[in-house]
């Protein structure tokens, strides 16, 4: 059964620094998120992305925020210059046309120090 | 707006009585729904799904829920807890560009 791939599965960074979280989708999804769930708390819609633009945005997702699918492939979720907030899982999901299921990742657990 | 309400953080049952996590949706048409559970330290797995087919959803491990449009309600039941369903569940309803809308989350906690 086709899943959704995210690596790396943890990720520790110093504050400041930029990091790539990575997303392998499954191949004939089109619609594409990352929704994050920081310790403790419920899981938040981050961005939504489809025919390589961003469809929608939340508040969270500001200018330190960007998503890309650079190959057809990968769906990447980077953030230009980490906060001590930004610490927090991060998941990784698609669904195809019509199709409001949507099929997670295992998540990246980002801890910014 | 879509929205739901989880109205329990935590609930915790006795292994082998009966499991009721509650959900109530806000929403300007009828809805999909979905109940998600996340064990510890792991990643979101889907238990079932209301579509507007079937009111009552079969969903894995035993779980099942009832769409009941007049109290806007979609609450998670199973008759007998098992000590691994011990785990974080999740209302979902989709907004918008498929996004979805979590609840606050349930977390189940099964006594031996």
């Amino acid at each position: 059964e086709p899943e959704v791939t995210q690596t790396p599965s943890h990720q520790v960074t110093q504050m400041g620094q930029e990091v790539i979280l990575r997303c392998v989708p499954i191949s004939n999804h089109l619609y594409f998120y990352w929704y994050r769930q920081i310790l403790g708390q419920k899981v938040e819609f981050l961005v939504s992305f489809y025919n390589n633009e961003i469809s929608e945005k939340s508040e969270i997702f500001d200018d330190q925020f960007s998503v890309e699918r650079p190959d057809g492939s990968n769906f990447t979720l980077k953030i230009r210059s980490t906060k001590l907030e930004d610490s927090a899982m991060y998941f990784c999901a698609g669904n195809g046309v019509g199709d409001y299921e949507q099929y997670f990742g295992p998540g990246t657990r980002l801890t910014v120090t | 707006a879509q929205s739901v309400t989880q109205l329990d953080s935590h609930v915790s049952v006795s292994e082998g009585t009966p499991v009721l996590l509650r959900c109530n949706y806000s929403s300007s048409y009828s809805p999909s729904l979905f109940w998600y559970v996340q064990h510890p330290n792991k990643g979101l797995q889907l238990l079932l799904k209301y579509t507007s087919a079937a009111t009552l959803v079969k969903g894995i491990n035993g779980f099942e829920a009832e769409f009941k449009k007049s109290e806007t309600s979609f609450h998670l039941t199973k008759p007998s807890a098992h000590m691994s369903d011990a785990a974080e569940y999740f209302c979902v309803v989709p907004s918008g560009t498929y996004k979805y809308i979590f609840g606050t989350g349930t977390r189940l906690k099964v006594l031996a």
